[in-house]
């Protein structure tokens, strides 16, 4: 079945706790990218990857670091945490082929206390 | 820069309803433009699309006509059923570049009762 799978899928933790979020596809897609979703602001885009080893900023990526080092996988990490960063994450994964349809994981719900 | 508003919720039907959630844009050339649906507890599913001015996207009962003249891309369905409850996102993408980005809306909660 073609996923686009994150863990965890909720996660509590506290100010400055480095921490990492996975998301993997098994659709052999090129673009993966990260959004946060906030109450009242939709989704904004944190980070994007084009294809292995680039990537690149998007509208707010402040505070998280990515990498690409492998096509399938593309982990968000927060190497300080704050509690500003308390939002719900999707990951999402787009194939050349794929026309304009853009695969979401299921979510991660960070809390920063 | 480009913008989604889309009317704000909740909205709350009965079944059988029609429904009308508006969204209008700002961006400059020819974006393309997208109804996203997330039902509880999971990630956003793409309902329909339509890439230029015009066109109709259409999906399970939904329908959306791209309007150049007014920058609106409104969702509509002529009789709602309860599993459409979720939370509907309007959003643009700006053609060019290497970065699919959306731009997305604030959401509208829609809520069917039975």
């Amino acid at each position: 079945e073609a996923q686009v799978t994150q863990n965890p899928r909720y996660l509590i933790t506290v100010t400055g706790k480095k921490l990492t979020v996975t998301c993997s596809q098994n659709m052999n897609h090129e673009y993966m990218s990260w959004y946060r979703q906030d109450p009242g602001l939709g989704l904004r885009q944190i980070y994007y990857s084009m294809n292995v080893e680039v990537t690149d900023k998007g509208d707010v990526p402040e505070g998280y670091k990515v990498s690409r080092k492998e096509k399938r996988n593309f982990p968000l990490i927060l190497e300080s945490p704050s509690p500003n960063q308390t939002s719900l994450y999707f990951c999402a994964s787009k194939g050349d082929r794929g026309g304009e349809k853009l695969f979401f994981g299921s979510g991660t719900q960070l809390s920063v206390l | 820069g480009n913008s989604v508003t889309q009317m704000e919720g909740p909205v709350t039907l009965s079944e059988e309803a029609f429904l009308t959630i508006n969204c209008t844009y700002t961006a400059t050339g020819y974006p393309s433009l997208f109804w996203y649906v997330q039902y509880p507890g999971e990630g956003l599913q793409l309902l329909l699309k339509a890439t230029k001015a015009d066109d109709k996207g259409s999906n399970k009962g939904f329908e959306a006509t791209y309007r150049k003249e007014t920058t609106s891309f409104h969702l509509e369905k002529g009789s709602v059923q309860v599993s459409d409850s979720a939370v509907y996102f309007c959003a643009l993408r700006r053609g060019g570049g290497s970065n699919y980005k959306l731009t997305f809306g604030k959401g509208t909660l829609l809520t069917v009762n039975p």
